[in-house]
């Protein structure tokens, strides 16, 4: 099974701030890694597919960028409503996977 | 607009059965894949089943594989998960999900599963 290590558990930063959040596989996952942002209470709602795709409807300070084991999610300047935990996942083969998650909170 | 609503959860003991149901609607049910996948309380988040567009192939981690069955009936726009011999590691909330380009690219609401004596 493809390992998917997320990086960093935990994110204190301020409105306006850019953040970056990274997954790392534990083997070459070929650009299939979709980004997840869940707020308490609700179901994930789908970010960036296949590392670089921006979602419809997603605003364009969500960015996604890497290749081969190592990807990253960036928010060019946080919004208040993008606090909240965001999750990777691989679908490059099954069983997909997804990463522990990253819960960002306001500093 | 893509709908995802799921019913069927609630509490049950130990060994027994549950049978999901994910009612879809918004789009054309059987151009798509779909999936579970469940959050157990406070956790993060575990794919549990696949199917292919017409049903005639399903994918399971091996955590649930043998124990669960996803299926669908495409004349119902209803997706399906039976889910055998429950253990206490089951109880989550599962979520059914649309298999749209790069995956998962719709979730419902959620249905709470709790496995308890």
């Amino acid at each position: 099974d493809i390992q998917m290590t997320q990086s960093p558990s935990f994110l204190s930063a301020s409105v306006g701030d850019r953040v970056t959040i990274n997954c790392k596989a534990s083997q070459n996952i070929n650009k299939y890694l979709n980004w997840y942002q869940q707020k308490l209470g609700e179901a994930p709602k789908r970010l960036i597919y296949n590392t670089n795709n921006l979602q419809t409807g997603i605003p364009s300070r969500f960015s996604g960028s890497g290749s081969g084991t190592d990807y990253t999610l960036t928010i060019s300047s946080l919004q208040p409503e993008d606090f909240a935990t965001y999750f990777c996942l691989q679908h490059n083969s099954f069983p997909f996977t997804f990463g522990s998650g990253t819960k960002l909170e306001i500093k | 607009e893509v709908q995802l609503v799921e019913t069927g959860g609630g509490l049950v003991q130990p060994g027994r059965s549950l049978k999901l149901s994910c009612v879809a609607s918004g789009f054309t049910f059987n151009n798509y894949w779909m999936s579970w996948t469940r959050q157990a309380p406070g956790k993060g988040l575990e794919w549990v089943a696949s199917i292919t567009n017409s049903g005639g192939s399903t994918y399971y981690p091996d955590s649930v594989k043998g124990r669960f069955t996803i299926s669908r009936d495409n004349a119902q726009n209803t997706l399906y998960l039976q889910m055998n011999s429950l253990r206490s590691e089951d109880t989550a909330t599962y979520y059914c999900t649309r298999d749209g380009p790069g995956i998962f690219d719709y979730w419902g609401q959620g249905v709470m599963v709790t496995v308890s004596s």
